[in-house]
């Protein structure tokens, strides 16, 4: 079965450091890939997806993430953090068929 | 447009009674979905529905029955409410038959349980 593993549950950086967020997922074939944000007591919104092409792809609010097939990785990046950044990050991956399998979230602290 | 909407936004309950949770979508998309999201375990698939008339089981559907009202509506039932389904209710829909596309949130129901 599909499994999407973010492997840190709480990250705290400073407004300004350099943020990066790691998923993984395991299967064989290549998936679709996600990042979605969930600010407190709000629904996901979608940061950016990856569907095949240039493995480094480019989303909202200055977010990007890269996957690399070798590492079945699709980490998350973002050069300078803002403190309305701080929210819950997910992960998901889908596999052509009608279902997105979820990480269990990474929680972001900003701190001043 | 707004987008996939749902009520309520809160609900208390108590074990045995029953609710249903509401959700409607604006943007013409075939698949709906349900989930549950409980802290530490990400977004747990309840029940998704690929067209009107189908439903299909996710990954947690026991406890839940869900209808297809029309293109619009897919509701969520808790036919006797247990402690156990305290948790916050997602709606989520998208465009069927492209299964790279992203799915559309709504904003929650926050449901407990006593």
């Amino acid at each position: 079965a599909q499994s999407v593993t973010q492997p840190d549950i709480h990250i705290t950086v400073s407004e300004g450091a350099s943020l990066e967020l790691r998923c993984n997922y395991s299967y064989g074939a290549t998936p679709y890939l996600f990042w979605y944000v969930q600010s407190p007591g709000q629904g996901l919104q979608l940061l950016l997806k990856y569907f095949s092409g240039d493995t480094l792809v480019q989303g909202i609010k200055g977010f990007e993430a890269e996957f690399k097939r070798s590492q079945s990785s699709f980490n998350l990046r973002k050069p300078s953090v803002h403190w309305n950044d701080a929210a819950e990050y997910f992960c998901a991956v889908g596999f052509g068929n009608e279902k997105l399998t979820f990480g269990t979230g990474t929680r972001l602290t900003i701190i001043p | 447009n707004a987008g996939v909407t749902q009520t309520p936004k809160f609900q208390v309950l108590k074990t045995g009674q029953s609710m249903t949770l509401q959700c409607a979508q604006d943007m013409n998309h075939n698949s709906m979905y349900w989930y549950r999201q409980d802290p530490g375990m990400g977004l747990r698939l309840i029940y998704y529905s690929a067209s009107e008339g189908t439903t299909d089981k996710g990954e947690v559907p026991n406890g839940y029955n869900v209808s297809r009202l029309n293109k619009r509506e897919f509701s969520l039932r808790l036919e006797s409410a247990a402690p156990s389904q305290t948790s916050v209710y997602f709606c989520a829909s998208r465009i069927r038959g492209q299964g790279r596309n992203e799915q559309f949130f709504g904003p929650g129901t926050r449901l407990t349980v006593l």
